[in-house]
């Protein structure tokens, strides 16, 4: 079945510092990938969706200069954390649509802690 | 907006008993996912639920949708301890558009 491989799958910076997250689409062209944000005990919530070829649709509430998506080419993605806060520290999953009967395929996660 | 609800939210159970999960959404839809979800884990597709009456089984657990009710159960049969997770509901009204989760019910099976 399809595979979304997601990468770092931990990362701990510092206060300030960017992070970079990559999704990568491996046996299929994802031309729309979802960024989803989880903090601990809770649900996940869409934080934007991005298009290959175009900008990202950010969700209302997410800081666009804050949450930086990439989509760069048909099986990749990125989501990078600028000028990261303690309070950004959280788990974010990427997801690709759904192929022909088929569910939507999501990436093994990336932990941030900013300290 | 679409809201998706689950209950209950935190369900204890002992190993051999039956419950079911409940997932309520409040638009139409005919499409409906389910997920577990293990610690510092992400997510992991259970049941693909594409139309209205579709029942689909896999091994302990049993899903189904009623899209006229917006309903749909995840029944857990003779639970066992390996069970223990978070289990989340999910809806898209367009297919491929975007996922809404429910709030997760946090299952434990206890010995």
């Amino acid at each position: 079945g399809a595979v979304v491989s997601q990468h770092p799958s931990r990362v701990i910076c510092k206060s300030g510092t960017s992070v970079k997250i990559e999704c990568r689409s491996l046996d299929f062209q994802a031309t729309t990938m979802f960024w989803y944000r989880q903090f601990p005990k809770q649900s996940l919530m869409l934080m934007a969706t991005s298009n290959e070829g175009s900008k990202a649709t950010y969700e209302q509430g997410v800081e666009k200069d804050k949450f930086l998506i990439n989509h760069a080419s048909l099986t990749l993605s990125t989501l990078t954390v600028t000028s990261a806060h303690p309070e950004d520290s959280s788990f974010y999953i990427c997801s690709a649509p759904p192929g022909q009967g088929s569910g939507y395929t999501f990436g093994s996660g990336t932990r941030l802690t900013v300290v | 907006e679409l809201k998706v609800e689950q209950n209950p939210l935190f369900l204890s159970m002992q190993e051999g008993k039956n419950y079911t999960i409940y997932c309520n959404y409040s638009t139409t839809s005919d499409r409906l996912y389910w997920y577990r979800q293990d610690p510092g884990k992400s997510l992991e597709s259970l049941f693909v639920l594409l139309s209205n009456g579709a029942v689909k089984q896999e091994g302990r657990l049993m899903a189904s949708l009623d899209t006229k009710a917006r309903l749909s159960t995840l029944h857990i049969t003779a639970a066992v301890h390996d069970l223990s997770a978070t289990y989340f509901c999910a809806v898209d009204p367009t297919s491929g558009s975007r996922l809404t989760f429910g709030e997760g019910t946090q299952l434990t099976v206890n010995p």
